[in-house]
């Protein structure tokens, strides 16, 4: 069954500095890989995807994050973090089994509290 | 991306009563999904709810106490039924476009308290 693992539960970092926020997943097949933020009181937002190709996805708000096959990870990375990025931080897997019952299904990780300092 | 609805936003609920949350898509979709998020927890797919077909509930789920309707290809519903405080959780939909990426969109949530 996939998983995902994100080890640590709460950041913080001062405004301005870099951010990297760990994920671990397993998953038999290629993985279909996201990084969701949600803010308190809202739904999730999607932060980036990798699929294939370029092993460095861009997505919005700065955010990058590296897919790595030999570590298993696909960590989320931001140069310069600012007060507003403070948030709640899921890494999720997808079941891409086709014609199985849980095609579609994102797994989620416990998620990653960031906080930023002044 | 999508824009998804959910009604109500929250809810205070008694125990042993029921709850129907709407969720409404601006645009048809295939492949919707429900998931729950316990206080302070991450999210767990309750069932996914495709349109034409009988949902497919993960383990741990069950049609009795989670029934789901999906009518059309731009609405579903989640009923929570016979409530019990372990029951308090936001619940959300999500939705899946088809293209490069089958990305998955999220509503905003209901946040359900039960008394």
């Amino acid at each position: 069954a996939q998983s995902v693992t994100q080890p640590d539960i709460h950041i913080t970092v001062s405004e301005g500095a870099s951010l990297e926020l760990r994920c671990n997943y397993s998953y038999g097949a290629t993985p279909y890989l996201f990084w969701y933020v949600q803010s308190p009181g809202q739904g999730l937002q999607l932060l980036l995807k990798y699929f294939s190709g370029d092993t460095l996805v861009q997505g919005i708000k700065g955010f990058e994050a590296e897919f790595k096959r030999s570590q298993s990870s696909f960590n989320l990375r931001k140069p310069s973090v600012h007060w507003s990025d403070a948030a709640e931080y899921f890494c999720a897997v997808k079941d891409t089994s086709a014609g199985g019952t849980s095609y579609g299904k994102l797994t989620f990780g416990q998620g990653t509290i960031l906080t930023v300092h002044p | 991306s999508a824009v998804i609805s959910q009604k109500p936003s929250r809810d205070i609920c008694q125990r042993g009563t029921s709850l129907t949350i709407q969720c409404q898509v601006d645009s048809q979709v295939t492949m919707m999904f429900w998931y729950r998020q316990q206080p302070g927890q991450s999210l767990t797919l309750i069932a996914t709810a495709n349109q034409g077909s009988e949902a497919t509930y993960e383990s741990g789920f069950v049609i009795d106490k989670f029934p789901i309707s999906r009518p059309n290809l731009t609405f579903s519903t989640l009923t929570v039924s016979n409530m019990s405080p372990e029951d308090s959780s936001i619940y959300l939909c999500s939705v899946e476009k088809p293209g490069v990426g089958y990305e998955q969109y999220f509503g905003p949530g209901t946040r359900l308290t039960v008394t």
